[in-house]
C-alpha cells in the first residue's frame, strides 16, 4: 500500500479563517513533505519533515505553520491567508530524506480556495 | 544548483503511436532521475527513475525512459499511446542539500493522445 491520505479535499476560506490541512501515511516513511502547486504549473516543496523534526523551510511565510505530531501525520496549520495562497496542496512522504533513490508518494492534494 | 528542463509545453499524439516527452538535466555530481504523472485534479504519481545502472530504465503502466549521459537527457517514451495517458507529466531531479534530500520539478508537459 502506497497510500498517502490528504483531508479535507476541498476547503475554502476567508482571509481571517484558521483552519488546518491534514496528511496521514501508514507505510512507515519517516520523511514528510508539503508542496504548493498551482494550476499547470510544477509542485514547490514547502517543508520537509524528518523522524518528526523539520528539517527545511523553504523560507514559506509564518501564515503557514507545519506540524508533525507523529511518524504517520503532517498538519499544516493556516492563519490570515491571501488571495493567492489559493492552491492545490500536496502531501508526500518517504522513506527518508536523505536516501538518494527514495521514491515521494504523494497525496490527491488540497484545493484551497481564499476568499 | 540541480534543475531540469522540458522544452515541450505539449505534446501530441494519436493513439497507437510511440510517445516520447522530452526531459534534459544540470546536476552536480551523480543524476538521481524522476518522472511523474498527474492527472486531472489528483495528486502526483510515480512512474519510474534512474539511479544507476543500466540507461534504460521500465516503469509503471509501459513507460520507460532512457537515460543519455552525454546528452543530458531522460526522455520518457511509450511505444504505443493510450487516451488515457492523456495527463500533465513533470520529470524531477534529486536536490541534495545539508538538510537533507529534495525533489525539484521541471514545468511539466501535457500530453495529449487523441483517438
Amino acid at each position: 500500500d502506497t497510500e498517502v491520505t490528504q483531508t479535507p479535499k476541498h476547503l475554502v476560506m476567508g482571509m481571517t479563517n484558521k483552519k488546518s490541512l491534514k496528511c496521514e501515511q501508514h507505510m512507515g516513511h519517516r520523511a514528510m513533505y508539503w508542496y504548493k502547486q498551482k494550476a499547470k504549473k510544477p509542485p514547490e516543496l514547502m517543508f520537509v519533515y524528518s523522524y518528526e523534526k523539520l528539517s527545511i523551510n523553504e523560507s514559506v511565510p509564518s501564515r503557514f505553520s507545519p506540524e508533525c505530531p507523529n511518524s504517520s501525520l503532517l498538519n499544516l496549520h493556516l492563519h490570515a491567508l491571501q488571495p493567492e495562497d489559493s492552491a492545490l496542496y500536496l502531501c508526500a512522504s518517504s522513506q527518508d530524506h536523505r536516501g538518494q533513490g527514495n521514491i515521494q508518494y504523494f497525496g490527491a492534494g488540497t484545493r484551497l480556495s481564499v476568499l | 544548483a540541480q534543475s531540469v528542463a522540458q522544452p515541450e509545453d505539449q505534446v501530441n499524439v494519436a493513439e497507437g503511436n510511440p510517445l516520447t516527452v522530452k526531459c534534459t538535466y544540470s546536476v552536480s555530481g551523480n543524476p538521481y532521475l524522476f518522472w511523474y504523472v498527474q492527472y486531472p485534479n489528483r495528486g502526483l504519481q510515480f512512474l519510474l527513475k534512474y539511479i544507476t545502472g543500466d540507461n534504460l530504465v521500465k516503469g509503471s503502466y509501459g513507460f520507460e525512459a532512457e537515460f543519455n549521459k552525454s546528452q543530458t537527457s531522460f526522455h520518457l517514451k511509450k511505444p504505443s499511446a493510450l487516451v488515457s495517458d492523456s495527463a500533465l507529466y513533470f520529470c524531477a531531479v534529486r536536490d541534495i542539500r545539508e538538510a537533507g534530500t529534495a525533489l525539484i520539478f521541471g514545468k511539466g508537459t501535457t500530453l495529449s493522445v487523441s483517438s
